[in-house]
């Protein structure tokens, strides 16, 4: 089964900070990759997905990069309500893999 | 409006049974394959199980295999999750997600049922 691993596994920032997190599958997955955002006590919200295209809603701080192995999500002014944690997801064929998930703060 | 409720969880000892339902609505439900995903307790998202529109392919995560079985109604716009053998390790939040049009990647997500296995 692929593996998804991310990093870091939390991060703290200021308010209008530039934040990067990165997710890396054990084997190449094309571009079906996912993230998603879950707030405390709240459901798990798509962001992006094929890498790199937004879903429709989502600010458009929020944006991604990658593929084959190496991906990124990116915020470009972190914004008080973005204090979630974030997971890249493995789609398009199964067994389907999540990554471990990134906990952003504000400092 | 798209709505997905889940029903079904609870308290049941190791080595028991439960059935997990999630009832959909504001779609065409059997246009879309759908997901169980679960989160055990402050833990991450863990994908279980996908079957497709059709309700003939089914995929599951090799830590339910065997002991888990999905499956859905079209005609009650139903998913269903038979949990068996239920171990320690399956105690989450049990989520039904939709798949998204594109992929196999999930748009919506219903409030999770809780599912607590312990003696």
């Amino acid at each position: 089964d692929i593996q998804m691993t991310q990093s870091p596994s939390s991060l703290s920032a200021s308010v209008g900070d530039r934040v990067t997190i990165t997710c890396r599958a054990s084997q190449g997955i094309n571009n079906y990759l996912a993230w998603y955002q879950q707030k405390p006590g709240n459901v798990p919200k798509l962001l992006i997905y094929a890498a790199s295209t937004l879903q429709s809603g989502v600010p458009s701080r929020f944006s991604g990069s990658g593929s084959g192995t190496d991906f990124t999500l990116t915020i470009s002014s972190l914004q008080p309500e973005d204090v979630a944690t974030y997971y890249c997801h493995k789609y398009h064929d199964a067994p389907q893999t999540f990554g471990q998930g990134t906990k952003v703060e504000i400092k | 409006e798209v709505q997905l409720v889940e029903s079904g969880g609870g308290l049941v000892q190791p080595g028991g049974s439960l059935r997990l339902s999630c009832a959909a609505s504001g779609f065409t439900f059997n246009n879309y394959a759908m997901s169980w995903v679960r989160q055990a307790p402050g833990k991450g998202l863990e994908w279980v199980s996908l079957i497709r529109f059709t309700g003939v392919d089914t995929y599951y995560a090799n830590s339910v295999k065997g002991r888990f079985t999905i499956s859905r109604d079209n005609s009650k716009d139903t998913l269903y999750l038979q949990m068996n053998s239920l171990r320690a390790e399956d105690t989450a939040v049990y989520y039904c997600a939709k798949t998204h049009t594109s992929d196999w990647l999930y748009d919506y997500w219903g409030q999770g049922t809780l599912v607590t296995v312990s003696s």
